[in-house]
């Protein structure tokens, strides 16, 4: 158990939908980083947010959208939901923005 | 893109036997690290070597690094059922993202 909690686990939207995934960080962590994660692939690297700052970018379009809380907690936003954005969605947490990533169970997201 | 890329993408191997990875990466890095999943689910931190390290151990963990030829290789030492699994290389660059490679998709025959 790494104390990082994800929510839902899963979930089914259809096509041009909207979808919130939710992140509680473990205890003490003030960055969160968010992955996306397709059958059979590694992990993708969406963002980063540190103490509630944007700290870096993957490729992905700005669609994807988060935030970070105040307690360090962590959303990702996905509009207009496409086909392709089917995949396991990964929060992770971490001390700092340079040290070792403290993975959730993640959220399957199937849109349909 | 991926930044670490694996080699091979499977592996399989009867118990016992040991069991070697290797991850190759592009550019510079801040430290490399190797994580773990089971059945598609979240990832475990395995283990982390720093830039100017050469050799980490953990366990039957061996975990070498030549920032030279830009690759590490990870080593499961007397192999267990229980180790089957993917497996996964990530470089921190210098902007402190920590990106993945594609994995390796090791099976441990009881």
């Amino acid at each position: 158990e790494t104390g990082v909690t994800q929510s839902p686990t899963h979930l089914i939207k259809t096509r041009g939908q909207q979808v919130t995934l939710r992140c509680s960080s473990q205890s003490g962590h003030n960055t969160v980083s968010w992955y996306q994660q397709a059958l059979g692939q590694g992990p993708q690297f969406i963002f980063q947010y540190y103490r509630e700052e944007e700290n870096g970018r993957g490729n992905f379009p700005p669609r994807f959208s988060g935030l970070q809380f105040p307690n360090y907690s962590s959303e990702l936003n996905v509009n207009a939901l496409e086909l392709d954005d089917s995949a396991l969605y990964l929060c992770a947490s971490s001390l700092n923005t340079r040290e070792k990533l403290f993975f959730g169970s993640g959220t399957q997201l199937s849109v349909l | 893109s991926q930044q670490g890329e694996e080699d091979p993408q499977a592996l399989s191997i009867q118990e016992g036997e040991n069991a070697t990875m290797n991850c190759s990466y592009k550019t510079s890095i801040n430290n490399l690290q190797w994580y773990r999943q089971n059945s598609g689910r979240g990832l475990v931190h395995l283990i982390l070597i720093r830039s100017n390290e050469r050799e980490k151990h953990s366990g039957r963990l061996r975990v070498t690094l030549d920032t030279s030829k830009k690759s590490s290789s990870l080593l499961i030492t007397a192999s267990r059922a229980a180790d089957t699994a993917s497996y996964f290389c990530a470089v921190m660059d210098s902007s402190y993202k920590l990106i993945f490679g594609s994995g390796t998709r090791l099976l441990v025959r009881p």
